[in-house]
C-alpha cells in the first residue's frame, strides 16, 4: 500500500514568509508525528495528533509554529514569519494507534529560508 | 528528562566482521526503545524495536539488538556486515507514559569491502 507522503518535496521561501507543509498519512492510522531534522542532528519531536486533536504538541517551537489535522488524516503544519533559523526537513510519521506502534516516516520536505 | 546518545559519529567495519552500533538511553519510566535507518535521500525506515519481553530483538536485515536495562542501553548488532549496510542509524527512546519520541543525533556506518 502506499506510503507516507508528504508535499512539496522542497520548498524555498524568503524570510517573514508563511509556508504551509502538507503530510498523507497511511490509511486508517489514527497517529500522526511531526518531526523537524537538522542538518547532522537525528529527528526533534515537534507535534503528535492522536485522531483530530493534538495530544502533544510540547516540541513546538514557538507560536510561529502550528500544526492542525481537521479529518483525523491529512496534517498540514503552517509556519509563520519563517526565520533562516527555521530551514530543515520536516519529516512526518504515522503510526497504526500510537501505543507504541512502529513509525513510519515520510520522505520529508526540505524547507529552506533564505 | 529523555535522553539518547550515541556515542561514536561513525562506524566502520570491514564486510563480513560482525558490526554493533551503540545506543544508550535516560527515561524515567519504562522505554520503547527503537533502530532506524537512514539512506541517503531517502526517508527513515524501520528496523527494530523493543516494547516489552524478551530482551533480544531480532529486525529487518539480519539486524538485532539486546534491551540492557541495567545499562541502559540497546545497542544494534549484525553477526556478518554487508557493504549495502552502509548507512546513517538512528535510535530512538519513548517513555511509555508520554507519546514524545526522543532520537539520537545518529551513527554513520560505513562497511568496507
Amino acid at each position: 500500500g502506499a506510503g507516507v507522503s508528504q508535499t512539496p518535496s522542497n520548498k524555498v521561501t524568503e524570510k517573514g514568509k508563511y509556508v504551509e507543509l502538507r503530510c498523507d498519512p497511511i490509511s486508517g492510522h489514527t497517529a500522526l508525528y511531526w518531526y523537524r531534522q537538522s542538518l547532522g542532528q537525528g529527528p526533534e519531536f515537534l507535534i503528535y495528533f492522536q485522531g483530530t486533536g493534538a495530544a502533544d504538541d510540547s516540541g513546538l517551537p514557538n507560536d510561529r509554529f502550528f500544526a492542525v489535522r481537521p479529518e483525523g488524516s491529512v496534517s498540514t503544519l503552517k509556519i509563520q514569519r519563517t526565520e533562516r533559523g527555521d530551514s530543515a526537513v520536516y519529516l512526518c510519521a504515522s503510526s497504526l494507534t500510537g501505543s507504541g506502534d512502529t513509525q513510519y516516516f515520510g520522505p520529508g520536505t526540505r524547507l529552506t529560508v533564505l | 528528562a529523555q535522553s539518547v546518545a550515541q556515542p561514536e559519529d561513525q562506524v566502520n567495519v570491514a564486510e563480513g566482521n560482525p558490526l554493533t552500533v551503540k545506543c544508550t538511553y535516560s527515561v524515567s519510566g519504562n522505554p520503547y526503545l527503537f533502530w532506524y535507518v537512514q539512506y541517503p535521500n531517502r526517508g527513515l525506515q524501520f528496523l527494530l524495536k523493543y516494547i516489552t519481553g524478551d530482551n533480544l530483538v531480532k529486525g529487518s536485515y539480519g539486524f538485532e539488538a539486546e534491551f540492557n536495562k541495567s545499562q541502559t542501553s540497546f545497542h544494534l548488532k549484525k553477526p556478518s556486515a554487508l557493504v549495502s549496510d552502509s548507512a546513517l542509524y538512528f535510535c530512538a527512546v519513548r517513555d511509555k507514559r508520554t507519546y514524545k519520541y526522543i532520537f539520537g543525533t545518529g551513527t554513520r556506518l560505513k562497511v568496507l569491502a
